[in-house]
């Protein structure tokens, strides 16, 4: 089956401590993205990409990072850095960026602070 | 600039009656426009979607919307409500130019008895 698939389903970060966020999708989409989801304030694109090797921030890319090495794979770092990163953080791909083509999420991940 | 504003971030209504949440964006050109619903702890699955053509659009679950450009809105019915219904639901726009989709704030359906 095609489709998008992040890992973990829960994650738990210590104070100061990096944690990667993991995204794959099988459906050789062009474009990914990674988005931050809060209650009440809807979806905040974080990073983007229309190609491996490049990426764009999005509107909230303060304390994250991103990479792109793979068409397949989207992973995100959650660095130190974010002061507030309890929130639930969904992936998502599309077949070309820039036109109509609609983006397919993956299932999410919680991350929470210990 | 796009921005997309869903009036009201909780709906409730009753098994069997009707479904009605409210979308207005704004666009400097033709826009696209979208609706998914997220289930708890879940991604966001497309409903629908307004390109071209037809503006009325049917969508999955009997859901339907209509791209009304004098009154700049997206609205999303269903003339019978099911339990099954009940989740958020996401409006979102992105203009024909750009490469990022806006989503709206929400609003969360509840479905009474």
């Amino acid at each position: 089956d095609g489709g998008i698939t992040q890992s973990p389903k829960y994650l738990f970060r210590k104070e100061g401590q990096n944690v990667t966020l993991s995204c794959e999708q099988n459906l050789n989409h062009d474009a990914m993205y990674w988005y931050r989801q809060d209650p009440g304030q809807g979806l905040r694109l974080i990073y983007y990409s229309q190609i491996v090797n490049d990426f764009q921030k999005g509107d909230i890319a303060e304390g994250y990072s991103v990479s792109r090495e793979k068409k397949e794979s989207f992973p995100l770092t959650v660095t130190s850095a974010q002061k507030n990163p309890t929130a639930f953080y969904l992936c998502a791909s599309s077949a070309l960026a820039g036109r109509q083509e609609t983006q397919y999420f993956g299932p999410g991940t919680r991350l929470l602070v210990l | 600039a796009q921005s997309v504003t869903q009036l009201g971030s909780h709906v409730s209504v009753s098994e069997g009656a009707l479904v009605l949440l409210r979308c207005n964006y704004s666009s400097s050109v033709p826009p696209y426009l979208f609706w998914y619903v997220q289930y708890p702890n879940q991604g966001l699955q497309l409903l629908l979607k307004y390109t071209t053509g037809a503006t009325l659009v049917k969508g999955i679950n009997g859901f339907e919307a209509e791209f009304k450009k004098s009154e700049t809105s997206f609205h999303l019915t269903k003339p019978s409500a099911h339990m099954s219904d009940a989740a958020e639901y996401f409006c979102a726009v992105k203009d024909s130019s750009a490469s990022k989709i806006i989503f709206g704030s929400g609003t969360r359906l509840s479905i009474r008895p």
